[in-house]
């Protein structure tokens, strides 16, 4: 199985300060077509995890582009250019390209 | 536009099966472009993935629930299913259903809890 591990666990921010979070995974996630099968998703307290990037780098729609996806290979990273209060809750990283489907154990974003 | 639903009871009891139904609108479960996947979230916990259904219904599960999950798609239907065996409070998790593309966003419908409980 595809391990990811992420890091930070705890990650506290303070509002507009940038942020970032790391994937790496025990596999290379790109596929012969070119493109890194590596999504991020953010759950928010007491709701469903919202898709914020797929494909590595792809922003999903609505998605603020103070988000931004980056990474190759085995490591990938998460970024947010100015921290909202909004942006507060549990990040996660999924690989889609070998079964079983895996995730990341989360970061957990807290303002300061 | 794309919608996913969720449906099936609340609450199983120890040792019974627990069947959820994803129903999908606005998309054909027969597109070859597409598969469609069970994950789950027990409270407080990650995220899980449980099986994936393919176009010409091919399944793969996750090794650790194999023995007892099995997916199913009903094309006449519009809807795809999952049944879990032998459940156990460990089974308790908000369970979710997904559409996957090979290029195209992964879109999650939006959870049912499922509580095993005597």
């Amino acid at each position: 199985d595809i391990v990811l591990t992420q890091s930070p666990l705890s990650l506290p921010v303070t509002p507009g300060e940038p942020a970032s979070i790391s994937c790496r995974s025990s596999q290379s996630l790109l596929f012969s077509n070119g493109f890194h099968y590596l999504d991020w998703y953010l759950q928010k307290p007491g709701q469903s995890p919202q898709l914020l990037i797929y494909l590595g780098s792809n922003r999903a729609s609505g998605v603020p582009d103070r988000f931004s996806g980056s990474g190759s290979g085995t490591d990938f990273t998460l970024k947010i250019s100015r921290v909202e209060a909004e942006d507060v809750g549990v990040y996660y990283c999924k690989q889609a390209l070998h079964n079983p489907l895996t995730f990341g154990g989360g970061t957990k974003l807290e303002i300061k | 536009q794309l919608q996913l639903q969720e449906s099936g009871p609340g609450l199983v009891k120890p040792s019974e099966t627990l069947s959820l139904t994803c129903t999908v609108s606005g998309g054909s479960i027969s597109s070859s472009s597409y598969y469609w996947v069970w994950l789950r979230q027990p409270p407080g916990k990650g995220l899980e993935w449980i099986g994936s259904i393919y176009y010409g219904g091919s399944t793969y599960y996750n090794p650790s629930l194999m023995s007892r999950v099995t997916i199913t798609a009903d094309m006449s239907k519009n809807h795809f299913s999952l049944m879990l065996g032998s459940v156990t409070a460990a089974d308790t998790a908000v369970y979710y259903c997904a559409r996957r593309g090979l290029t195209t966003p992964p879109f999650w419908g939006q959870g049912t809890l499922v509580t095993v409980s005597s």
